[in-house]
């Protein structure tokens, strides 16, 4: 079954409000990736965190990386519409990156 | 440089049919990828390649074959379809099987009727 489990499965929100997904392991990950879906197309990856407590920033989006290495976050400030897509977190395990089932985010213009 | 290319992109097929999803990819990585992507469940790895010449089964592995045919390309067969299969078929590359952030092509939607 799923072993990394992302929440919410799907948020709404006004342009201009912020957004954060989560995603949790039962286990103890090496590192996490995080990757966008656009609408019809296919993921694309955004980063990687690796550190116990890493934080990372891409301009308006914030990536964690809990101090345990099971759960991570990404957090999005003042939602543009071209955040729509689905937010995946991918966490290594072994010789597999096991993907969470995505946050799919709508921004209403 | 056209990264991972998949073929083909849309493909139906009958119960009991059989077909092969081709990927190949130019980037002169090591380990390649097939997840499926159904609504809801997200990707779910179902064969990966960490190095040309070998194979390992990932989360659902269940009526699927692989085949590592050379460094470039990686294969993906279904001998007996089923409605089940039905599915969205990413496959994917990266530089090692450790740290390497994955390259994805850009699909193949199989519909099993």
């Amino acid at each position: 079954g799923q072993q990394v489990m992302q929440i919410p499965q799907y948020q709404h929100v006004q342009e201009g409000e912020d957004f954060t997904t989560y995603c949790n392991s039962s286990t103890t990950l090496s590192n996490i990736q995080w990757y966008k879906q656009r609408p019809g197309g296919h993921p694309v990856f955004l980063i990687q965190l690796v550190k116990s407590g890493e934080v990372k920033k891409q301009k308006r989006l914030t990536f964690q990386f809990g101090e345990a290495k099971k759960n991570s976050s990404l957090h999005i400030t003042a939602t543009q519409t071209t955040d729509v897509g689905t937010y995946f977190c991918a966490g290594r395990r072994g010789g597999k990156l096991i993907f969470g089932q995505g946050t799919e985010l709508s921004v209403k213009p | 440089n056209a990264g991972v290319t998949q073929t083909p992109k849309f493909q139906v097929l009958k119960t009991g049919q059989s077909m092969t999803l081709q990927c190949a990819q130019d980037m002169n990585h090591n380990s390649m990828y097939w997840y499926r992507q159904d609504p809801g469940m997200g990707l779910r790895l179902i064969y990966y390649s960490a190095s040309e010449g070998t194979t390992d089964k990932g989360e659902v592995p269940n009526g699927y074959n692989v085949s590592r045919l050379n460094k470039r390309e990686f294969s993906l067969r279904l001998e007996s379809a089923a409605p089940s299969q039905t599915s969205v078929y990413f496959c994917a590359s990266s530089e090692t099987q450790g740290d390497s952030p994955l390259h994805f092509g850009n699909g193949t939607r199989l519909t099993v009727t």
